[in-house]
């Protein structure tokens, strides 16, 4: 079975202009999550979905904004692009995202590395 | 404060030496990931722990909930296990999120 996928691999864009990365989970499994990791540093939450409803949000701007769709894979949407949202994006797949009180493993795709110039 | 420590936050190694990385923490926890992350930035989970002891191949991770501390410990290292050495933990507060609070990690490198 595929692990998780993340496209496009690397972008670049220039300030002020939106951005759109997407993921799709290992099969099977209904939440996904979201991350930025600034370099040198460890990766900051973003959002989590699960059975395409947010049930978690960070500590981020309404610039960033994310969905899942029926097939449980997702997007996540960045406006008004910064040059402090250079960062890789890392998206998780977990099969349950916690519903039923156990903690599940969460399984990382490769990232995304977005450079705003 | 960051709510995850990590230490040390470089350590350099000769091939075959014993390895220990520590994390500490401030929050309650439903469970702590221990996970790698490779040069170029693709994250491997390496153990999820909620209490005692997780042994595999020459990794074993270790955690005492009492005094919200872990360790990662390598056997007999060798240069392919450089990497950065993350510790992450699921905050116990109820709710409905699987959120991961990380670490800043640990860059290992194993000198043959």
């Amino acid at each position: 079975d595929a692990g998780v996928t993340q496209s496009p691999t690397h972008l670049i864009k220039t300030r002020g202009q939106q951005v759109t990365l997407r993921c799709s989970p290992i099969s099977g499994h209904k939440s996904v999550s979201w991350y930025q990791q600034v370099l040198g540093q460890g990766p900051q939450f973003i959002f989590q979905y699960y059975e395409k409803e947010e049930r978690g949000r960070g500590n981020f701007p309404d610039r960033f904004s994310a969905r899942q769709f029926p097939n449980y894979s997702s997007e996540l949407n960045v406006n008004a692009l910064l040059l402090g949202d250079s960062a890789l994006y890392l998206c998780a797949s977990s099969l349950a995202g916690r519903l039923a009180g156990v903690a599940d493993t969460q399984y990382f795709g490769p990232g995304t590395r977005l450079t705003v110039l | 404060k960051n709510e995850v420590e990590q230490s040390p936050q470089n350590l350099t190694a000769q091939e075959g030496e014993f390895i220990t990385i520590n994390c500490s923490y401030s929050v309650g926890i439903s469970a702590l990931h221990w996970l790698q992350q490779h040069p170029g930035g693709g994250i491997v989970s390496l153990f999820m722990l909620s209490s005692g002891k997780k042994k595999h191949g020459r990794l074993i991770a270790t955690i005492n909930i009492q005094e919200k501390h872990s360790s990662l410990h390598i056997t007999a290292s060798h240069p392919r296990d450089s990497a950065v050495y993350i510790c992450a933990v699921r905050e116990d507060y109820g709710g409905a999120t699987n959120k991961l609070i990380f670490g800043t990690g640990t860059l290992l490198a194993v000198q043959p």
